[in-house]
């Protein structure tokens, strides 16, 4: 069964930065699949951050994270990266990688990781 | 603010349907059919029930149907059972600022 392992909680101080791993399948990132990042804030349901082109590393971010949010990968380690900087109290929240259905496609995910909450507290 | 808009709840008893929309814009859901739904039960990810407006992915149940018309998007269910009691989300390709946008989710509750 195809997986997704996000890395654990993070708790982080306010203006400081957090980066969650993903690490897929390693065909993942020999092909043209599509990893997004999706954050759910308690209460605020579910909210599109971006999405990495797992074979040439191209990203796409939701312009309210733009200058914030950093997307990478390592296709060494078939690990896609989520850096948010400058964190705020309104960054608290679990996230998510997923993976697309098929490559070339970017529009649904179905392969998800388990979340990694991260929490934001002086 | 959400970019689609969904009601915050529906609620139906078993073996009813029930049905929740997705009401958004010419940008984003009036734009393609590239509409997807996901379900969610408390404390798990979400997963994926329904893509481009009709289609299920492989191990989900034809109770689970949707439809499009103008800018509203549609997930019906029907022979509501117990295990659907979850929250439910619309996303859809937008043309705007955010790439995909998600609705604000629905929870359904079954009677």
């Amino acid at each position: 069964q195809v997986q997704l392992v996000q890395s654990g909680a993070e708790v982080k101080r306010p203006g400081a930065s957090v980066k969650i791993s993903c690490k897929a399948p390693a065909y993942t990132f020999t092909t043209t699949y599509y990893i997004h990042w999706v954050r759910q804030v308690p209460g605020r349901g579910l909210q599109w951050m971006g999405m990495i082109n797992s074979a040439s590393g191209r990203t796409t971010t939701a312009q309210t994270f733009q200058g914030r949010v950093s997307l990478t990968r390592d296709k060494s380690t078939s690990t896609a990266f989520l850096e948010v900087s400058s964190l705020k109290s309104d960054d608290m929240g679990v996230y998510y990688c997923a993976r697309t259905i098929t490559v070339s496609y970017f529009y649904a995910t179905d392969i998800w990781g388990q979340g990694t909450t991260v929490s934001v507290s002086s | 603010q959400s970019a689609l808009t969904q009601p915050a709840s529906v609620s139906g008893s078993p073996g009813q349907s029930i049905t929740i929309s997705c009401s958004g814009t010419n940008r984003d859901v009036g734009s393609s059919n590239f509409v997807s739904w996901y379900q969610q039960h408390p404390g798990k990810a979400p997963k994926l029930i329904l893509y481009d407006v009709y289609n299920r992915p492989s191990g989900i149940s034809n109770r689970f149907s949707g439809s499009k018309s103008g800018n509203t998007a549609s997930l019906t269910i029907s022979g509501l059972q117990s295990e659907d009691e979850a929250d439910y989300y619309c996303c859809s390709y937008s043309t705007g600022s955010l790439l995909m946008v998600f609705g604000g989710g629905t929870k359904l509750t079954v009677l």
